[in-house]
């Protein structure tokens, strides 16, 4: 069945630093993807998505490429704020008739001044 | 504003009782979800309903109830057969099922706690 993988965390950056969360998965034929970011006590929001492959999401600073030779979907964003600080979780969209949504298990990230 | 409203925010259930978690929408989508989130183990389905009237099981259903009578509202009963319900249960809806191309709209979520 389709999965979704992520890097263990969590990661703490200082401000203005670089950000790489990494995200992998399996599944059939070609899923769409996708990145959630769940601020703390709140539910999840969508930051970006990616339809189809080499497609790029971006949102807020953050990018993420549709990589369909490394089943891959990394986010990134150049330069984290403390505003940054949740929880990102990748997730995909599989391509039968009623796919769900299957997360990955999330990352913490923290951002120190 | 449109949106998802879950009720209670926090919610304290008594060994051996049913609760029930309320979700409401004003987005007018067909398709409605519930999760369950633990530390570490990020977002398991429970149930979905795609139409009034319909549902189905999702990866964790077992001691969870749910019903569908009204497109905007689907409430969720952790039932005493649920041994482990400490939680924070998330609603979730889209268009349709395939409505993830758009988004899922998250509610803000119920934290349940057996005490």
């Amino acid at each position: 069945g389709d999965s979704v993988t992520q890097m263990e965390g969590p990661v703490t950056l200082s401000e203005e630093a670089f950000l790489t969360i990494n995200c992998t998965y399996t599944a059939t034929g070609y899923p769409s993807l996708f990145w959630y970011v769940q601020y703390p006590g709140e539910g999840l929001q969508l930051l970006l998505k990616a339809t189809k492959a080499d497609d790029k999401g971006s949102n807020k600073g953050f990018e993420a490429t549709y990589r369909k030779e490394t089943t891959s979907f990394h986010l990134e964003k150049g330069s984290v704020q403390v505003s940054d600080s949740a929880v990102y979780f990748c997730a995909l969209l599989g391509t039968g008739a009623n796919s769900k949504l299957t997360f990955g298990k999330g990352i913490t990230l923290s951002v120190r001044p | 504003d449109g949106g998802i409203t879950q009720s209670p925010k926090y919610l304290f259930r008594k060994e051996g009782q049913n609760v029930t978690l309320s979700c409401e929408q004003n987005l007018n989508h067909d398709a409605m979800y519930w999760y369950r989130q633990d530390p570490g183990q990020g977002l398991r389905l429970i149930y979905y309903s795609q139409i009034v009237n319909d549902f189905q099981k999702g990866d964790i259903a077992e001691g969870y109830s749910v019903s569908r009578e009204k497109k905007e509202s689907f409430p969720l009963t952790v039932t005493s057969a649920q041994k482990n319900p400490t939680a924070f249960y998330l609603c979730a809806s889209s268009m349709t099922s395939q409505g993830a191309l758009y988004g899922y709209t998250f509610g803000s979520g119920t934290r349940l706690t057996v005490v």
